[in-house]
């Protein structure tokens, strides 16, 4: 069974710049969210989607925004890159019962750096 | 505000002994905890979990315990192997009445080292 896989796996970007990253969650699981890996902040609840829907959304500002499609891929898009958003981007994806507990499995991240 | 703390950034063990990582959170209506091992420039990898109606819970050399009371957890590895060496976090998620699934709230760390 193939794991979750993130493209691009490396990213540099000028500030200003928008970028979109992209997610395919493991074959089955309806659930994806992404987090922010930073030296600073460690890892960070960035949102979540469920069957297409923004279930959860965490403190990151409007610029940080995502979504998911019918098939369960999802991409999130930063604009107006800052330097403050070179960081490991990463993506999970749970097959997530009724009562929502289920391990998230991870990709293997978007280093996106932004010069 | 951090809602999940692991307090030692880092821990070095030798091979053969047990590694005990700790985890302290403060939002009581966490009720289901996780351990992650992660490599540099790699994606988090699932290790185990556990709910909070338990109090343990196993998986070969992997021991998660849950003191409830304490709002404190531990990962035991018994025997410790110098491929164990990575960081270790520890995460939670507040799954009861449905309104966080999916999002986990991580602590920062702890970074493990096995020496032969």
């Amino acid at each position: 069974k193939a794991g979750v896989t993130q493209t691009p796996r490396y990213l540099i970007k000028t500030r200003g710049q928008q970028v979109t990253l992209s997610c395919s969650p493991i074959s089955g699981h309806r659930s994806v969210s992404w987090y922010q890996q930073t030296p600073g902040q460690g890892l960070q609840f960035l949102f979540e989607y469920f069957s297409e829907t923004q279930r959860n959304k965490g403190n990151f500002p409007g610029r940080f925004s995502g979504r998911q499609f019918s098939n369960s891929r999802s991409e999130m898009n930063v604009s107006t890159l800052e330097l403050g958003d070179s960081a490991l981007y990463l993506c999970a994806s749970s097959l997530l019962s009724n009562r929502g507990n289920a391990e998230a499995f991870f990709g293997q991240g978007t280093r996106l750096t932004v010069v | 505000d951090q809602q999940v703390k692991q307090n030692s950034p880092s821990l070095s063990v030798q091979e053969g002994r047990i590694s005990i990582l700790n985890c302290d959170y403060t939002n009581s209506m966490f009720d289901y905890f996780l351990w992650y091992k992660k490599y540099p420039a790699e994606g988090p990898t699932f290790l185990i979990s556990i709910s909070s109606i338990k109090d343990k819970n196993e998986d070969g050399r992997f021991t998660v315990f849950l003191n409830k009371s304490a709002k404190h957890l531990s990962l035991h590895i018994v025997p410790s192997q110098p491929g164990d060496s990575a960081v270790y976090f520890c995460a939670a998620s507040r799954n009861a009445g449905g309104t966080s699934y999916g999002k986990l709230t991580f602590g920062q760390g702890t970074i493990l080292t096995v020496h032969p």
